[in-house]
């Protein structure tokens, strides 16, 4: 069954990087699309970034546009999410999701459980 | 970027009633909507796609409706395990966007 598990969230002070990973098991990870969606603490959901099954296009929320960074490595069933310039207001669990699509974007099937990157002085 | 606005914001409902939600777009956005449901502690779950196409290993309660800016998810006779908040979400443009969830609790 698909399986998506994150990683690397943890406390980063304002203005710091953080690099989330999400390992993909269970399908053929080259074949699909993947985003990132972010939830506050007791907030709603907000999608945040998606790219194509090859790394070819991207695509990212305007909050993050400029700071954050999508990226997969096929060869390693990995998703990245590489963010610099980190605020407060980026404080959030973070998850990655499958698209069953490969470059248009369907919806979002599968969710990992989320990492937490808290951002505090 | 389309705005989902959902109704009503919390719901406490006793077991086998129906709970009816709300999503309404700010534009249409055809039937590229989704319902997602999410309990304390867990990512959300996808229940519909696509407005009113079910899920393999959703429970046929839960069922979807709707088209163009006004949708509605209707879960048929509640069960105790369906407390949670439930997230409309829409993939018709950028940005993606979600509902603000409504929350329902059982009596």
């Amino acid at each position: 069954q698909v399986q998506l598990v994150e990683s690397g969230g943890g406390v980063v002070q304002p203005g710091g990087s953080l690099r989330l990973s999400c390992a993909a098991s269970g399908f053929t990870f080259s074949n699909h699309g993947m985003h990132w969606v972010r939830q506050a603490p007791g907030k709603g959901l907000e999608w945040v970034a998606f790219i194509w099954y090859d790394g070819s296009n991207k695509y990212s929320a305007d909050s993050v546009r400029g700071r954050f960074t999508i990226s997969r490595d096929n060869s390693k069933n990995t998703l990245y999410l590489q963010m610099n310039s980190l605020r407060a207001e980026d404080t959030a669990v973070y998850y990655c999701a499958q698209d069953p699509c490969s470059g248009n974007i369907c919806y979002l099937s599968q969710w990992g459980q989320g990492t937490l990157v808290t951002v505090s002085s | 970027e389309i705005v989902l606005t959902q109704s009503p914001d919390f719901q406490s409902v006793t077991p086998k009633e129906k709970v009816t939600i709300t999503c309404r777009a700010s534009q249409s956005i055809g039937s590229r909507l989704q319902w997602y449901q999410q309990k304390p502690d867990q990512s959300p779950k996808l229940l519909i796609k696509y407005a009113s196409q079910s899920i393999s290993g959703v429970p046929s309660r839960f069922t979807g409706s709707g088209s163009g800016t006004e949708f509605t998810l209707t879960i048929n006779s509640l069960e105790a395990e369906d407390a949670a908040t439930y997230y409309c979400h829409q993939s018709s443009s950028l940005p993606l966007t979600f509902g603000g969830g409504t929350k329902v609790e059982i009596k």
